[in-house]
């Protein structure tokens, strides 16, 4: 399956300890981009990542959230002292770059492809 | 302000029969995309059909088809022929140029078909 991996796909953890979570985008893509859907609502963008670079982390809180796409190996989204209100569903996305399908309003355009999404349940 | 509205929490429908799904947005970028994805209750998001905002043409995609209307700002999801596979969330989302590529999307809309 060249798809988009994520894993685990459930994780449970108390408050206090640190999840994370892990995504190896599709064969060929370079950019990926994590979302949280919380229950009954839609995703909302965390962070945008291109390998070793933060393009944009608007959307992540400022404390306790970080993430990486080092250069070998899959993004990873880490969650220290995790609190109740952080369970929720974690899906990453990537989409490939550079010219590929590129058109002049967005240089990587087409779908996001997106992984099957990581559970998280904070006790 | 809500940049994606889809008013319908919920819909029942009759298999075989067609499905209009809402969606209203606001932008006032003149770039921008229009994107809807299906959530089956396993939880993955898929996606199924793209209209940029300056195609000319409603973009289709087998059973799917987007009713784009440009000056009321909606882009409808319609499912002709619907099949009991389609149950599931379905998601409308917007892409604007200036927003980094973020997906802003709208809360859902819970489709069930009744045999």
């Amino acid at each position: 399956n060249a798809g988009v991996m994520q894993n685990p796909r459930h994780l449970v953890r108390r408050r206090g300890q640190e999840a994370r979570l892990r995504c190896s985008p599709m064969k060929g893509h370079s950019h990926v981009y994590w979302y949280r859907q919380l229950p009954e609502e839609g995703l909302k963008f965390m962070v945008y990542l291109q390998k070793e670079n933060i393009i944009d982390e608007s959307g992540m809180p400022k404390e306790r959230f970080s993430a990486e796409f080092p250069k070998e190996g899959p993004s990873i989204l880490r969650i220290q002292q995790v609190v109740r209100g952080d369970s929720a569903a974690y899906f990453c996305a990537s989409s490939p770059g550079g010219d590929n399908g590129a058109s002049r309003e967005f240089p990587n355009t087409g779908e996001l492809f997106f992984g099957e999404g990581s559970r998280l349940t904070v006790l | 302000a809500q940049k994606i509205t889809q008013t319908q929490p919920g819909m029942f429908v009759q298999e075989k029969e067609a499905v209009t799904l809402d969606c209203t947005y606001d932008t006032s970028d003149p770039s921008y995309g229009l994107f809807w994805y299906k959530q089956p209750s396993s939880g993955e998001m898929i996606f199924l059909i793209y209209q940029g905002s300056y195609d000319q043409q409603n973009a289709t995609e087998g059973r799917y088809s987007l009713n784009f209307q440009k000056a009321r700002k909606s882009a409808n999801l319609v499912i002709s022929a619907s099949q009991l596979g389609d149950s599931a969330m379905y998601f409308c989302a917007m892409r604007e140029s200036y927003s980094n590529y973020q997906l802003i999307w709208g809360a859902g809309t819970k489709l069930i078909i009744k045999p």
